[in-house]
Protein backbone atom coordinates (compact mmCIF):
# COMPACT_ATOMS: atom_id res chain seq x y z
CA UNK A 1 0.00 0.00 0.00
CA UNK A 2 1.20 3.41 -0.86
CA UNK A 3 2.28 5.09 2.24
CA UNK A 4 2.75 8.70 0.59
CA UNK A 5 0.40 9.91 -1.91
CA UNK A 6 0.32 12.49 -4.28
CA UNK A 7 -2.94 12.12 -6.04
CA UNK A 8 -2.57 14.80 -9.20
CA UNK A 9 -0.21 13.50 -11.77
CA UNK A 10 0.34 16.40 -13.58
CA UNK A 11 -0.49 20.22 -12.88
CA UNK A 12 -0.42 23.12 -15.74
CA UNK A 13 0.19 26.24 -14.28
CA UNK A 14 0.75 29.92 -16.50
CA UNK A 15 3.76 31.90 -15.33
CA UNK A 16 4.24 34.45 -12.30
CA UNK A 17 1.00 32.53 -10.82
CA UNK A 18 1.27 29.91 -7.73
CA UNK A 19 1.55 26.35 -7.62
CA UNK A 20 0.54 23.99 -5.43
CA UNK A 21 1.19 20.59 -5.26
CA UNK A 22 0.18 18.35 -2.55
CA UNK A 23 0.77 15.04 -0.96
CA UNK A 24 -0.92 13.03 2.20
CA UNK A 25 1.10 10.35 3.95
CA UNK A 26 -0.41 7.61 6.27
CA UNK A 27 1.68 7.22 9.02
CA UNK A 28 1.11 9.36 11.50
CA UNK A 29 4.84 8.16 13.04
CA UNK A 30 6.71 9.91 10.10
CA UNK A 31 8.48 13.00 11.06
CA UNK A 32 10.57 14.78 8.04
CA UNK A 33 9.80 15.41 5.27
CA UNK A 34 10.93 16.49 1.72
CA UNK A 35 10.22 17.63 -1.96
CA UNK A 36 12.59 16.64 -4.36
CA UNK A 37 12.39 18.09 -8.02
CA UNK A 38 13.44 15.77 -11.12
CA UNK A 39 14.42 16.50 -14.82
CA UNK A 40 14.18 14.03 -17.23
CA UNK A 41 17.98 12.16 -17.35
CA UNK A 42 18.61 13.62 -14.33
CA UNK A 43 18.44 12.48 -10.48
CA UNK A 44 16.37 14.08 -8.12
CA UNK A 45 17.73 17.62 -6.65
CA UNK A 46 16.63 18.63 -2.97
CA UNK A 47 14.27 21.47 -2.70
CA UNK A 48 13.11 22.16 0.44
CA UNK A 49 12.15 19.97 4.21
CA UNK A 50 10.05 20.26 6.89
CA UNK A 51 10.17 18.47 10.74
CA UNK A 52 7.09 17.40 12.11
CA UNK A 53 7.70 20.06 14.74
CA UNK A 54 7.11 22.79 12.18
CA UNK A 55 3.78 23.70 10.34
CA UNK A 56 5.95 25.91 7.51
CA UNK A 57 8.99 26.07 5.92
CA UNK A 58 10.13 28.92 3.39
CA UNK A 59 13.25 29.21 1.31
CA UNK A 60 12.93 31.80 -1.53
CA UNK A 61 9.59 30.95 -3.99
CA UNK A 62 9.69 27.75 -2.34
CA UNK A 63 7.14 27.15 0.72
CA UNK A 64 6.06 23.45 2.41
CA UNK A 65 3.01 23.60 4.72
CA UNK A 66 2.67 20.36 7.05
CA UNK A 67 -0.82 19.78 8.28
CA UNK A 68 0.01 16.93 11.04
CA UNK A 69 -3.50 16.76 11.99
CA UNK A 70 -4.54 15.85 8.24
CA UNK A 71 -1.37 13.38 7.65
CA UNK A 72 -0.77 16.44 4.53
CA UNK A 73 1.80 18.35 3.30
CA UNK A 74 1.62 21.21 0.56
CA UNK A 75 4.46 22.78 -1.68
CA UNK A 76 4.05 26.15 -3.00
CA UNK A 77 6.01 27.85 -5.24
CA UNK A 78 5.28 31.64 -5.95
CA UNK A 79 6.33 33.25 -8.76
CA UNK A 80 5.97 30.15 -10.99
CA UNK A 81 8.80 29.94 -13.57
CA UNK A 82 8.94 28.04 -17.04
CA UNK A 83 12.42 26.41 -15.17
CA UNK A 84 10.29 24.80 -12.75
CA UNK A 85 8.70 22.55 -15.11
CA UNK A 86 9.65 19.49 -13.69
CA UNK A 87 8.64 16.45 -12.20
CA UNK A 88 7.97 16.94 -8.14
CA UNK A 89 8.04 14.32 -5.96
CA UNK A 90 7.30 14.49 -2.24
CA UNK A 91 9.07 11.85 0.32
CA UNK A 92 8.90 10.93 4.08
CA UNK A 93 12.23 9.76 6.17
CA UNK A 94 11.72 6.40 7.14
CA UNK A 95 15.05 5.61 9.29
CA UNK A 96 17.59 6.38 7.04
CA UNK A 97 15.44 5.77 3.70
CA UNK A 98 13.45 7.64 1.86
CA UNK A 99 9.76 6.92 0.81
CA UNK A 100 8.90 8.63 -2.33
CA UNK A 101 5.22 9.26 -3.62
CA UNK A 102 4.72 8.74 -7.37
CA UNK A 103 5.48 12.46 -8.56
CA UNK A 104 3.34 15.61 -9.89
CA UNK A 105 4.51 16.56 -13.02
CA UNK A 106 4.18 20.70 -14.00
CA UNK A 107 4.14 22.22 -16.32
CA UNK A 108 4.35 26.01 -16.77
CA UNK A 109 3.67 27.99 -19.53
CA UNK A 110 5.16 31.49 -20.46
CA UNK B 1 30.08 22.04 -5.74
CA UNK B 2 31.13 18.71 -6.41
CA UNK B 3 28.15 15.89 -6.53
CA UNK B 4 27.21 12.39 -6.95
CA UNK B 5 29.06 10.58 -9.45
CA UNK B 6 27.80 7.25 -10.71
CA UNK B 7 29.07 5.08 -13.37
CA UNK B 8 28.68 4.08 -16.01
CA UNK B 9 25.88 6.37 -16.85
CA UNK B 10 24.13 3.48 -19.10
CA UNK B 11 24.60 -0.10 -19.54
CA UNK B 12 23.19 -2.90 -21.37
CA UNK B 13 23.66 -6.72 -20.01
CA UNK B 14 21.44 -9.67 -21.08
CA UNK B 15 19.57 -12.03 -19.09
CA UNK B 16 21.80 -13.61 -16.62
CA UNK B 17 24.62 -11.11 -16.76
CA UNK B 18 26.04 -9.78 -13.82
CA UNK B 19 26.24 -5.73 -13.25
CA UNK B 20 28.24 -3.48 -11.12
CA UNK B 21 27.13 0.06 -10.47
CA UNK B 22 29.69 2.46 -9.05
CA UNK B 23 28.68 5.41 -6.56
CA UNK B 24 30.83 8.50 -5.59
CA UNK B 25 29.49 10.31 -3.06
CA UNK B 26 29.67 14.09 -2.21
CA UNK B 27 33.46 14.70 -0.45
CA UNK B 28 33.22 14.44 3.39
CA UNK B 29 29.45 12.99 2.76
CA UNK B 30 29.48 9.70 5.10
CA UNK B 31 26.40 7.77 4.37
CA UNK B 32 25.76 6.50 1.06
CA UNK B 33 22.10 5.42 -0.25
CA UNK B 34 20.90 2.95 -3.42
CA UNK B 35 17.14 3.39 -5.01
CA UNK B 36 15.68 1.61 -8.10
CA UNK B 37 13.37 3.87 -10.13
CA UNK B 38 11.83 1.71 -12.79
CA UNK B 39 9.61 3.04 -15.56
CA UNK B 40 6.62 5.75 -14.80
CA UNK B 41 7.82 4.46 -10.66
CA UNK B 42 8.95 6.84 -7.67
CA UNK B 43 12.46 5.74 -6.68
CA UNK B 44 12.45 2.35 -4.15
CA UNK B 45 14.72 2.23 -1.62
CA UNK B 46 17.17 -0.76 -1.64
CA UNK B 47 20.35 -0.22 0.79
CA UNK B 48 22.17 2.24 2.71
CA UNK B 49 25.55 2.31 4.19
CA UNK B 50 27.53 4.56 6.97
CA UNK B 51 30.69 4.86 7.87
CA UNK B 52 31.29 1.40 5.53
CA UNK B 53 28.35 -0.47 7.30
CA UNK B 54 25.11 -1.06 5.85
CA UNK B 55 22.83 0.98 7.94
CA UNK B 56 19.11 0.18 6.58
CA UNK B 57 18.07 -2.17 3.94
CA UNK B 58 14.31 -2.08 1.94
CA UNK B 59 13.35 -3.98 -0.98
CA UNK B 60 16.97 -5.40 -2.03
CA UNK B 61 16.59 -8.43 -3.96
CA UNK B 62 18.65 -11.19 -2.90
CA UNK B 63 20.75 -11.28 -6.08
CA UNK B 64 21.96 -7.97 -5.15
CA UNK B 65 24.27 -6.90 -2.61
CA UNK B 66 26.38 -3.86 -1.94
CA UNK B 67 28.90 -2.36 -0.11
CA UNK B 68 31.21 1.04 0.96
CA UNK B 69 34.74 1.04 0.62
CA UNK B 70 37.37 2.78 2.63
CA UNK B 71 37.17 5.85 0.28
CA UNK B 72 33.32 5.51 0.91
CA UNK B 73 32.39 4.58 -2.64
CA UNK B 74 30.03 2.28 -3.13
CA UNK B 75 29.25 -0.90 -5.45
CA UNK B 76 25.84 -2.32 -6.25
CA UNK B 77 26.64 -5.70 -7.33
CA UNK B 78 23.64 -6.95 -9.80
CA UNK B 79 23.95 -10.66 -10.59
CA UNK B 80 21.58 -13.07 -12.59
CA UNK B 81 19.92 -10.16 -13.66
CA UNK B 82 15.90 -10.07 -14.78
CA UNK B 83 14.42 -8.55 -17.49
CA UNK B 84 12.16 -6.60 -14.63
CA UNK B 85 15.53 -5.36 -13.42
CA UNK B 86 15.56 -2.72 -16.18
CA UNK B 87 15.60 0.33 -13.95
CA UNK B 88 17.16 3.96 -13.32
CA UNK B 89 19.59 3.35 -10.28
CA UNK B 90 20.13 6.27 -8.34
CA UNK B 91 22.89 6.54 -5.64
CA UNK B 92 22.63 9.68 -3.13
CA UNK B 93 24.82 10.88 0.01
CA UNK B 94 24.40 12.56 2.95
CA UNK B 95 26.42 13.95 5.81
CA UNK B 96 24.65 12.15 8.56
CA UNK B 97 22.95 9.37 7.95
CA UNK B 98 19.67 11.28 8.71
CA UNK B 99 20.90 14.47 6.53
CA UNK B 100 18.89 15.20 3.49
CA UNK B 101 20.02 13.12 0.58
CA UNK B 102 21.87 14.33 -2.23
CA UNK B 103 21.37 12.07 -5.62
CA UNK B 104 23.96 11.31 -8.60
CA UNK B 105 22.60 11.36 -12.66
CA UNK B 106 21.70 7.29 -11.55
CA UNK B 107 22.85 4.90 -14.35
CA UNK B 108 20.20 3.29 -17.07
CA UNK B 109 20.31 -0.35 -16.73
CA UNK B 110 18.69 -2.44 -19.77
CA UNK B 111 18.90 -6.19 -19.79
CA UNK B 112 17.95 -7.92 -22.49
Amino acid sequence: DQQVKQNSPSLSVQEGRISILNCDYTNSMFDYFLWYKKYPAEGPTFLISISSIKDKNEDGRFTVFLNKSAKHLSLHIVPSQPGDSAVYFCAVRAGTALIFGKGTTLSVSS
Amino acid sequence: AAGVIQSPRHLIKEKRETATLKCYPIPRHDTVYWYQQGPGQDPQFLISFYEKMQSDKGSIPDRFSAQQFSDYHSELNMSSLELGDSALYFCASSPTPKGEQYFGPGTRLTVT
